[in-house]
């Protein structure tokens, strides 16, 4: 069974920095392209970042491009996102994805949630 | 990016038809068949529930079907159920290994 748990999400200060991890079992985590995913407090769905297989390509979405900073532990199954200068509109549940090979998220962890407030 | 267009909110009673839509451009939904629906129960993470436009993963009910004409992608269940009463969403790939989510919709079982 395909399990994505995330973790590192809390309250912090604008401009602070915090980095969530993504820990993956159930599946050849290797083998498939990761993304971030947010949700703000009764707001829809964003996507945030994505990582390739061999993290040659990593993407990120204009609103956090420049702060965030994609990574992922191959060896040991394992997805990051650090997340520099927050704002407060960073404020969200951030949930790690598993990319299949259309394009779609065949799985998604509970999220951990990021509260950016003074 | 701007996300996908989608009614706020559609309801049925339980048995009938619902349709929501998702619009967006040639550069997403229209240049892709990379489109894909997500359902959502509060508190809970989303689930994905069609790809490809059309396709619907193992273990998902046969209620649900998806369809695509031109920028517009449309998401169908039939039968509607109380447990299909959820938050859904479009997405669909944007080029360069990026997406657009739809603004989501919210289907209330009468």
């Amino acid at each position: 069974e395909v399990q994505l748990v995330e973790s590192g999400g809390g309250l912090v200060q604008p401009g602070r920095s915090l980095r969530l991890s993504c820990a993956a079992s159930g599946f050849s985590f290797g083998d498939y392209a990761m993304y971030w995913v947010r949700q703000a407090p009764g707001k829809g769905l964003e996507w945030v970042s994505g990582i390739s297989w061999n993290s040659v390509y990593k993407v990120y979405a204009d609103s956090v491009r420049g702060r965030f900073t994609i990574s992922r532990d191959n060896a040991g199954n394992s997805l990051y996102l650090q997340m520099n200068s927050l704002r407060v509109e960073d404020t969200a549940l951030y949930f790690c994805a598993k990319q299949e090979s259309n394009w779609e998220f065949d799985n998604w962890g509970q999220g951990t949630l990021v509260t950016v407030s003074s | 990016q701007s996300a996908l267009t989608q009614p706020a909110s559609v309801s049925g009673s339980p048995g009938q038809s619902i349709t929501i839509s998702c619009t967006g451009t040639s550069n997403d939904v229209g240049g892709y068949n990379y489109v894909s629906w997500y359902q959502q129960h509060p508190g809970k993470a989303p689930k994905l529930i069609i790809y490809n436009v059309s396709n619907r993963p193992s273990g998902v009910s046969n209620r649900f079907s998806g369809s695509k004409s031109g920028n517009t992608a449309s998401l169908t269940i039939s039968g509607l159920q109380p447990e299909d009463e959820a938050d859904y969403y479009c997405t669909s790939h944007a080029g360069s290994s990026t997406y657009v989510f739809g603004t989501g919709t919210k289907v209330t079982v009468l």
